[in-house]
């Protein structure tokens, strides 16, 4: 079953906008991480931000920040003051807790977001 | 600079080839991680190793192999048993925290 879901496939904001890419997951163990990471066109994966599951305060990263709702199961990234170089495939992931040898990340299918100058 | 370098960029193979793409990491971490990404689809996993001379499967490992006798390497073979090749294939090392990937390898079967 997926575990990450990312509803928008694609997002246009104007230049210097504010923008929120949406993010839910579902899981059963307490302890876990979620992850934001953008893929330009080159196809490099940048790691953005984190957010574990016990945090107290929502992460910050310059203009990328978190908006974590743990009892809703949702992990939205807020890009603000958005510039050109902003356009990409952003992708949601989730780290599952340890499982024997098992540790990996689940990825959403990601959304595409244009900056119009 | 500290990063994770994949080679070739591109790379086309004759159907029955078996090719090797190269991933090599100077971050000094230990476990690294081979992925697969087609269009409209997430990244799914192929490898992964925590350790020199140690590694797992992932989720998509049939037609796939590996090797880890250096830290600092993990190529990945794709063998001629995978039906479906063409792809973006994306290396990665793990930190104290996130992963950190190569530019990837984009391979097309002619």
């Amino acid at each position: 079953a997926q575990k990450i879901t990312q509803t928008q496939p694609g997002m246009f904001v104007q230049e210097k906008e504010a923008v929120t890419l949406d993010c839910t997951y579902d899981t059963s163990d307490p302890s876990y991480g979620l992850f934001w990471y953008k893929q330009p066109s080159s196809g490099e994966m940048i790691f953005l931000i984190y957010q574990g599951s016990y945090d107290q305060q929502n992460a910050t990263e310059g203009r990328y920040s978190l908006n974590f709702q743990k009892a809703r199961k949702s992990a939205n990234l807020v890009i603000s003051a958005s510039q050109l170089g902003d356009s990409a495939m952003y992708f949601c992931a989730m780290r599952e807790p340890y499982a024997g040898n098992n540790r990996k990340l689940i990825w959403g299918l990601g959304t595409s977001l244009a900056v119009n100058p | 600079d500290g990063g994770i370098t994949q080679s070739p960029k591109y790379l086309f193979r004759k159907e029955g080839q078996n090719v090797t793409l190269s991933c090599e990491q100077n971050l000094n971490h230990d476990a690294m991680y081979w992925y697969r990404q087609d269009p409209g689809q997430g990244l799914r996993l192929i490898y992964y190793s925590q350790i020199v001379n140690d590694f797992q499967k992932g989720d998509i490992a049939e037609g796939y192999s590996v090797s880890r006798e250096k830290k600092e390497s993990f190529p990945l073979t794709v063998t001629s048993a995978q039906k479906n090749p063409t792809a973006f294939y994306l290396c990665a090392s793990e930190g104290y925290r996130e992963l950190f990937f190569g530019e990837g390898s984009r391979l097309t079967v002619l």
